[in-house]
């Protein structure tokens, strides 16, 4: 069955702009949750949407946000760019919410890259 | 707070096993797992373990899990140039309910 899907793969944005990712989890899962990947912080996690509502939140400022859809998919908006939100944002999907029960499994999406200048 | 450390790097020869350590800090962990993320790639599920659970063997991946010392560590067998790659231990912290992660162990395969 298909993957994780994100799109864009890849974006170049400038400061002050904004920018919508987003992600098809894999067909049947309910849990979205999103990640920053840097090289200085390593990965971040950011937000966990499960069933359209989001269930908890990673330590990012009011910029980052997110929804999911009745379908699952989900997107990630980051208002007012800055320079350092150039990053690897990564999607992850599974069965349940993160808190999950037997043999929950998250997979990931091969990400966005997005460059801020 | 919580917290999972791996140490950065990890160089091996071909053929011998790799030992990728991890310590965690939350006692409520219900799952950890480990990820390999090759270059310009996004993260693969490589294996997992319930906190119930002392080892678990998949093909060349054996995982252990000191739960008394909250240590994990993921041993793959026979190294080959293909596991190159940068590998992520994460826990599922069950009181906040989000997924904390290492910085990653890159591990450097050598001929």
């Amino acid at each position: 069955k298909a993957g994780v899907t994100q799109t864009p793969r890849y974006l170049i944005k400038t400061r002050g702009q904004q920018v919508t990712l987003s992600c098809s989890p894999i067909s049947g899962h309910r849990s979205v949750s999103w990640y920053q990947q840097t090289p200085g912080q390593g990965l971040q996690f950011l937000f966990e949407y499960f069933s359209e509502t989001q269930r908890n939140k990673g330590n990012f400022p009011g910029r980052f946000s997110g929804r999911q859809f009745s379908n699952s998919r989900s997107e990630m908006n980051v208002s007012t760019l800055e320079l350092g939100d150039s990053a690897l944002y990564l999607c992850a999907s599974s069965p349940l919410n993160l808190q999950g029960g037997s043999g929950n499994t998250i997979y990931f999406g091969e990400g966005s890259w997005l460059t801020v200048v | 707070g919580e917290d999972v450390e791996q140490s950065l790097f990890l160089s091996v020869r071909e053929g011998d096993s790799s030992v990728i350590n991890c310590t965690y800090t939350d006692s409520s962990s219900t799952y950890l797992y480990w990820y390999k993320q090759e270059p310009g790639a996004g993260l693969q599920l490589l294996t997992y373990i319930f906190s119930n659970m002392d080892m678990k063997q998949d093909q060349r991946l054996t995982v252990l899990l000191n739960k008394k010392d909250k240590h994990l560590s993921l041993r793959i067998a026979d190294t080959q140039t293909g596991d190159s790659a940068i590998y992520f231990c994460a826990e599922i912290v069950n009181r906040d309910d989000k997924i904390i992660f290492g910085k990653g162990t890159r591990l450097h395969i050598l001929p």
